[in-house]
């Protein structure tokens, strides 16, 4: 089974720190994707990977930037948290050659900035 | 821009009942179509999908979903619901502008009376 890690279930920070969120995929996947998901708009797409050291900006990207070093890893930062960046994260990877092939998610980053 | 919606954020049904949840999507060509169910506390699953063909298409755990170009529609369908069924679900269509992304409707969490 394919499987998606995100290193924390749920995280605290306050206001102006920086924040490392990590997502692991064991499958081999070229392509990963970071959604924020927040109530009544869905899931909306801040940054993705086609390759290693490879990003796009996805629909809401401000406030945010990624780091692809391994093939397996795909880490979202926050540079500076605020409060408006409270929200669910989702990581998700899919198989090659496949745009049209499922996306493949974590459980989540439930992240609380105060 | 390809756009879905869904109309209804919240739906409650008996068990036993059949369920229906809508979701239109704008698109100018035969639109890639999706819908995932997330569980409370998971990730995102994919439920079923549809490029072409046969309209009806038939998902994992009962479902199925209908695809109808002239009402512009993908809704998903069981004709019994299980309390295990009590999620929140996405309705989904793949982005063709540049590269290609999916782009989620803003969701329907569905209640089940027992």
């Amino acid at each position: 089974d394919v499987k998606v890690t995100q290193s924390s279930r749920y995280l605290v920070k306050r206001t102006g720190e920086k924040v490392f969120l990590e997502c692991v995929q064991d499958m081999d996947h070229e392509n990963m994707f970071w959604y924020r998901q927040d109530p009544g708009l869905g899931l909306r797409l801040i940054y993705f990977s086609y390759d290693v050291k490879m990003k796009e900006k996805g629909d809401i990207p401000e406030g945010y930037s990624v780091s692809r070093e391994k093939k397996e890893r795909f880490s979202l930062i926050l540079e500076s948290a605020s409060t408006n960046q409270t929200s669910m994260y989702l990581c998700a990877s899919r198989p090659p050659p496949g745009d049209l092939d499922e996306l493949f998610f974590g459980s989540g980053t439930q992240l609380s900035v105060l | 821009a390809q756009s879905v919606t869904q109309p209804d954020i919240h739906i409650t049904v008996s068990e036993g009942a059949s369920l229906e949840l809508r979701c239109n999507y704008s698109y100018g060509a035969t639109p890639y179509l999706f819908w995932y169910v997330q569980s409370p506390g998971q990730g995102l699953q994919l439920l079923l999908k549809y490029f072409s063909g046969d309209t009806l298409v038939q998902g994992i755990k009962g479902f199925e979903a209908e695809f109808k170009r002239s009402q512009s529609s993908f809704n998903l369908r069981k004709p019994s619901v299980h309390w295990s069924d009590a999620a929140e679900y996405f309705c989904a269509v793949v982005r063709i502008q540049g590269a290609q992304k999916l782009v989620f409707g803003q969701g329907t969490r569905l209640t089940i009376n027992p």
